[in-house]
């Protein structure tokens, strides 16, 4: 088993629809974050949960929610979406120390707004 | 405003020789900087590291280098493989805050 699963791998859904994606680490790491990655743009950084704890939100629009009932698994709750929302949703994991460390991928959610 | 610039959006580079991607940075704060690759419909896969206090770093057929004065770093693969070809990213953070931030990437292409 990987050590960050995502599921699912690809979701279709209508601006109407509402859906979630799934995210779980097995790694043991304390930190998770949700990432977008859109075409011809970096990743772009939309939550971070450091031990649970949401300590960054990008400015995200509210029809994204994040959701983090413990420290393996991570969810993002769509509603309501656009077109332009349609992207690859990339779920992340890492242990916080006193020094840095690099994060661990999962492989991504290829969402298409229809 | 970008934090980390990857300029060239694409390289090709023949097998077996060296393949160099560039990443430069604004944020004087930065100081752990990562490469990453990414194959088509996977994430982005950990590949090497360097904190500020180094200038080089090394493992295997990757090294990794730091210029703290040009704000400048490069990822050298030598001898490039065609398993190489991939989006490289570079994405940096500073010490005390989890976050990454990462450049638009790098497609590389090695040439059988």
């Amino acid at each position: 088993e990987t050590g960050v699963t995502q599921t699912p791998r690809h979701l279709v859904m209508g601006m109407t629809n509402k859906k979630s994606l799934k995210c779980e680490q097995h790694l043991g790491h304390n930190a998770m974050y949700w990432y977008k990655q859109s075409a011809k743009k970096p990743l772009e950084l939309m939550f971070v949960y450091n031990f649970k704890e949401q300590t960054e939100n990008n400015s995200v629009p509210s029809r994204f929610s994040p959701e983090c009932p413990n420290s393996s698994h991570l969810f993002l709750h769509l509603h309501t979406l656009q077109p332009e929302d349609s992207a690859l949703y990339l779920c992340a994991s890492s242990q916080v120390v006193q020094s840095n460390t690099e994060a661990f991928f999962g492989q991504g959610t290829r969402l298409t707004v229809v | 405003d970008q934090q980390v610039k990857q300029n060239s959006p694409s390289l090709s580079v023949q097998e077996g020789r060296i393949s160099i991607l560039n990443c430069d940075y604004t944020n004087s704060m930065f100081d752990y900087f990562l490469w990453y690759k990414k194959y088509p419909a996977e994430g982005p896969t950990f590949l090497i590291s360097i904190s500020s206090i180094k200038d080089k770093n090394e493992d295997g057929r990757f090294t990794v280098f730091l210029n703290k004065s040009a704000k400048h770093l490069s990822l050298h693969i030598v001898p490039s493989q065609p398993g190489d070809s991939a989006v490289y990213f570079c994405a940096a953070s500073h010490f005390g805050n989890e976050k990454l931030t990462f450049g638009t990437g790098t497609r590389l292409t090695i040439i059988p």
